[in-house]
């Protein structure tokens, strides 16, 4: 089956500690993203990819960094420098930036809890 | 980018007819409007979008006003699988990022 998988589903860290959240797809997708979600809020972009070893910050992208080696992963660090690391953090992909009517496939989400 | 407002919550009866309400009064002529709906503990999924006339498929209906002010998400029979938080989006193809703005969306409770 096609689709988005994002690893681990939980994951603790204590303080100060970088970690790395995966992202995969199988949709053959050339666009990649990365949203927090906070409690009760909406979705914010943290980075986007349009194409392999291309990558743009988003609107709160400080703290974080990404790569995208191949075109099937996105893996999003989060890194010390970020003040409230403790989120629910998405994955999302679409065929490609441009066209607005692409949907968005969204992975099931890693929630990461901080310590 | 344009912004959306939409009602924190709404109830519904299982087997009944919803309409979700969003309105849009700043949507530009060349702006999109997307659904998205997210389910506890989900990520977001596509629900449908138009940029004019009323769309269909095969979860939802669009109902979009004639002055594109406004638009109507209309579930035709609740599901108890139906409750989650629903977003109505608009997007520009003109937009750098082509990521979707979210606000908080409508939380929909079903009741059996």
């Amino acid at each position: 089956d096609g689709g988005i998988t994002q690893s681990p589903k939980y994951l603790f860290r204590k303080e100060g500690q970088n970690v790395t959240l995966s992202c995969e797809q199988n949709l053959n997708h050339d666009a990649m993203y990365w949203y927090r979600q906070d409690p009760g809020q909406g979705l914010r972009l943290i980075y986007y990819s349009q194409i392999v070893n291309d990558f743009q910050k988003g609107d709160i992208a400080e703290g974080y960094s990404v790569s995208r080696e191949k075109k099937e992963s996105f893996p999003l660090t989060v890194t010390s420098a970020q003040k409230n690391p403790t989120a629910f953090y998405l994955c999302a992909s679409s065929i490609d930036q441009g066209r607005t009517y692409n949907e968005q496939f969204f992975g099931p989400g890693t929630r990461l809890t901080v310590l | 980018d344009a912004k959306t407002t939409q009602p924190n919550s709404m109830e519904s009866n299982e087997e009944e007819p919803v309409h979700l309400p969003c309105n849009h009064s700043t949507i530009s002529g060349t702006d999109y409007i997307h659904w998205y709906r997210q389910l506890p503990s989900q990520g977001p999924e596509y629900v449908i979008h138009g940029l004019t006339s009323n769309v269909n498929n095969r979860m939802a209906s669009l109902a979009i006003a004639e002055d594109r002010k406004s638009s109507t998400l209309i579930l035709h029979r609740a599901t108890l699988r139906d409750a989650a938080v629903y977003y109505c989006i608009l997007r520009d193809p003109g937009g750098s990022q082509g990521n979707l703005i979210f606000g908080k969306g409508t939380k929909l409770s079903v009741k059996p």
